[in-house]
């Protein structure tokens, strides 16, 4: 049973543009909520994390919107740029283990100058 | 440079053989988590020691295992290996057990081909 649903699979988005990534869970447990950037041959980085007492959190460009009542978050990233296309997850996990995620499938951002 | 420290990055090997993975976690961190990382599949946990002892497992195949060792390093050992095992597997770190952030810290992978 996936815990985390992420969409959409793939995305593309004009340089400038706003990208938007949405994910879905399903354990009311779960109370941390990290989203991680990989690029092509490296590992996933986190890029910005949130915990369920905000219902937004901005770092630059990159903003977290959790909607705790549906069970949703979701990743904003304005002014697009080139040098952001990567695959982004969420993940999601509790507080007694947060290093112990379930990550989404992961989008596939390409952002075309 | 996340400080986490796989070998090797590429390995091909056949059915029914058996592997080892290594990972050195960034200095001070006593926590080590394995994930593997399939095209159809994402990031599924596999396995997290800290300081020594296995403290949760996740979806692994009894034909897995893993130990940490004193220095605090990592092995990921796979067995009887099938066509199904090719994936990448990722070693990930974090300084604690899984308070406070929670931010894992990841390897680059070992990318495992099963032919």
């Amino acid at each position: 049973q996936q815990q985390v649903k992420q969409s959409p699979q793939s995305l593309i988005v004009q340089k400038g543009g706003i990208s938007i990534i949405n994910c879905a869970y399903e354990n009311t447990a779960f109370d941390y909520f990290p989203w991680y950037q990989q690029f092509p041959g490296k590992g996933p980085a986190l890029l910005i994390a949130i915990r369920p007492d905000v219902s937004e959190k901005k770092e630059g460009r990159f903003t977290i919107s959790f909607n705790k009542s549906a069970k949703q978050f979701s990743l904003h990233i304005m002014d697009s740029q080139p040098g952001d296309s990567a695959t982004y997850f969420c993940a999601a996990s509790m507080n007694t283990n947060a290093g112990k995620s379930t990550f989404g499938d992961g989008t596939t951002l390409t952002v075309k100058p | 440079d996340s400080g986490v420290t796989q070998t090797p990055k590429h390995l091909i090997t056949a059915t029914g053989q058996r592997v080892t993975l290594r990972c050195s976690p960034r200095s001070g961190d006593l926590s080590v988590y394995w994930y593997q990382q399939s095209l159809d599949q994402g990031l599924q946990f596999l396995i997290q020691y800290y300081n020594g002892e296995e403290r949760a497992k996740g979806n692994i195949l009894e034909r897995f295992s893993a130990q940490q060792f004193p220095d605090l390093h990592s092995e990921l050992n796979l067995s009887s290996l099938e066509l199904g095992d090719s994936a990448l597997y990722f070693c990930a770190s974090s300084a604690w057990q899984g308070l406070v952030t929670g931010e894992l810290f990841f390897g680059e992978g070992s990318r495992l081909t099963v032919l």
